[in-house]
């Protein structure tokens, strides 16, 4: 079945150190690909999202290419800032279907 | 425009009995989904309503159910309440029938005792 893998946490950076969370997935055609982040307290948020092959989706400094080569859409971050501290978590969605396959999340924490 | 709400935002129910959340989308929306989340199971998709039918479904016994009226709130019900069905439950609204980006509401935290 359709499933998305995503890189273990919690990952712990400093301030402006370059941030890369692993996602890869599993899945039948060509899914949409998305990350969407989640602040303490909140629901979730989309961040950038991929709709086909080398696509690249890009929002607030962050960055993920769809890789359908390698089945990944790997997020990126040249340098984090305290306020990225949040969940961020990989999903898809079939094409034709509004419902999202979710990886576990990761956590991220920037420390000062 | 008004993001997503859900009410309630908190809720806490006994084993055995059952509950309601609801859901309204943002304005103009007719898709909305609904996901459990826990720390266990991460997060799961429950079922999508689009235009007042259920279009798809998760993996989840049928004491879990929903609906969505003319106007695109939904709401859904959970019942017999078990333990394990605490959890945040969140919606999300999407603009059409076929959509790339969902938009989720704050959630309502169920905790079952």
């Amino acid at each position: 079945g359709d499933s998305v893998t995503q890189m273990e946490g919690p990952v712990t950076l400093s301030e402006e150190a370059f941030l890369t969370i692993n996602c890869t997935y599993t899945a039948t055609g060509y899914p949409s690909l998305f990350w969407y982040v989640q602040y303490p307290g909140e629901g979730l948020q989309l961040l950038l999202k991929a709709t086909k092959a080398d696509d690249k989706g890009s929002n607030k400094g962050f960055e993920a290419t769809y890789r359908k080569e390698t089945t990944s859409f790997h997020l990126e971050k040249g340098s984090v800032q305290v306020s990225d501290s949040a969940v961020y978590f990989c999903a898809l969605s079939k094409t034709g279907a509004n419902n999202l396959f979710f990886g576990t999340g990761t956590r991220l924490t920037v420390i000062p | 425009k008004a993001g997503v709400t859900q009410t309630p935002r908190y809720l806490i129910k006994t084993r055995g009995q059952q509950v309601t959340l609801s859901c309204s989308p943002i304005s103009g929306h007719r898709s909305v989904s609904w996901y459990q989340q826990t720390p266990g199971q991460g997060l799961q998709f429950l079922f999508e309503y689009f235009s007042e039918t259920q279009r798809n479904k998760g993996n989840f016994p049928g004491r879990f159910s929903g609906r969505q009226f003319s106007n695109s709130r939904s709401e859904m019900n959970v019942s017999t309440l078990e333990l394990g069905d605490s959890a945040l439950y969140l919606c999300a609204s999407s603009p059409g029938e076929v959509s790339y980006e969902q938009y989720f509401g704050p959630g309502t935290r169920l905790t079952v005792t």
